[in-house]
């Protein structure tokens, strides 16, 4: 099983401009996470698919934040315009089968926004 | 809401010492609780979990008890090595594998010195 894939896995980009983060959840998982980390918050949950369903985006922190997912094995985490302070490592995670509370993360996206 | 907290790192060890991570949740319910690690550059990975009180997760030497009286989830481990240097999360699930994401607590820098 190759686990959780994200793409890219570093970008820096400029303060503006739009940022796509990629992942691919792990084949038959049906929930998929996307968190945020940084040294001041921490890890924090942005939103949450159930079945390809957006369940819970209370996370996300404004409205130049979107995520989309749409088929079981791809999701993105859109940033339109970018600020210096979206800085952070995004992670993807992918969870199985009802039941099974622990969650698989990718390795993670580190953002910087200059 | 649910919370976790931590004990605030870094923590610094010498080689083949008892280490002990402190961990308390403010939860609803009973929910599932798990230890994550993170080394550096990497994500974040399933150490071990409890889903029940008085259940005991292990894994690589480590342990943790699911203790209810105290709402408590304490990592541990009996000598510890170089290699265990990295970031530990604690962090709790809604219980029976609700689609919820997990809330983690700010995670402790495990240092373990030669």
């Amino acid at each position: 099983d190759a686990g959780v894939i994200q793409s890219p896995r570093h970008e820096v980009t400029e303060m503006g401009q739009e940022v796509t983060l990629r992942c691919k959840p792990i084949s038959g998982h049906n929930s998929l996470f996307w968190y945020r980390q940084t040294m001041m918050r921490g890890l924090e949950l942005l939103i949450y698919f159930n079945n390809n369903v957006p369940i819970d985006d209370s996370g996300m922190p404004e409205d130049r934040f979107s995520a989309k997912m749409p088929n079981a094995s791809f999701s993105t985490l859109k940033i339109q315009p970018s600020e210096p302070r979206d800085s952070a490592v995004y992670f993807c995670a992918s969870r199985g089968l009802a039941g099974a509370s622990e969650q698989y993360f990718g390795p993670g996206t580190r953002l910087t926004v200059t | 809401g649910d919370s976790v907290t931590q004990m605030e790192g870094p923590v610094t060890l010498s080689e083949e010492a008892f280490l002990t991570i402190n961990c308390t949740y403010t939860a609803t319910g009973y929910p599932s609780l798990f230890w994550y690690v993170q080394y550096p550059g990497e994500g974040l990975q399933l150490l071990l979990k409890a889903t029940k009180a008085d259940d005991k997760g292990s894994n690589k030497g480590f342990e943790a008890t699911y203790r209810k009286e105290t709402t408590s989830f304490h990592l541990e481990k009996g000598s510890v090595q170089v290699s265990d240097s990295a970031v530990y999360f604690c962090a709790l699930g809604a219980k029976g594998g609700g689609a919820d994401g997990l809330t983690f607590g700010k995670g402790t820098h495990l240092i373990i010195q030669p």
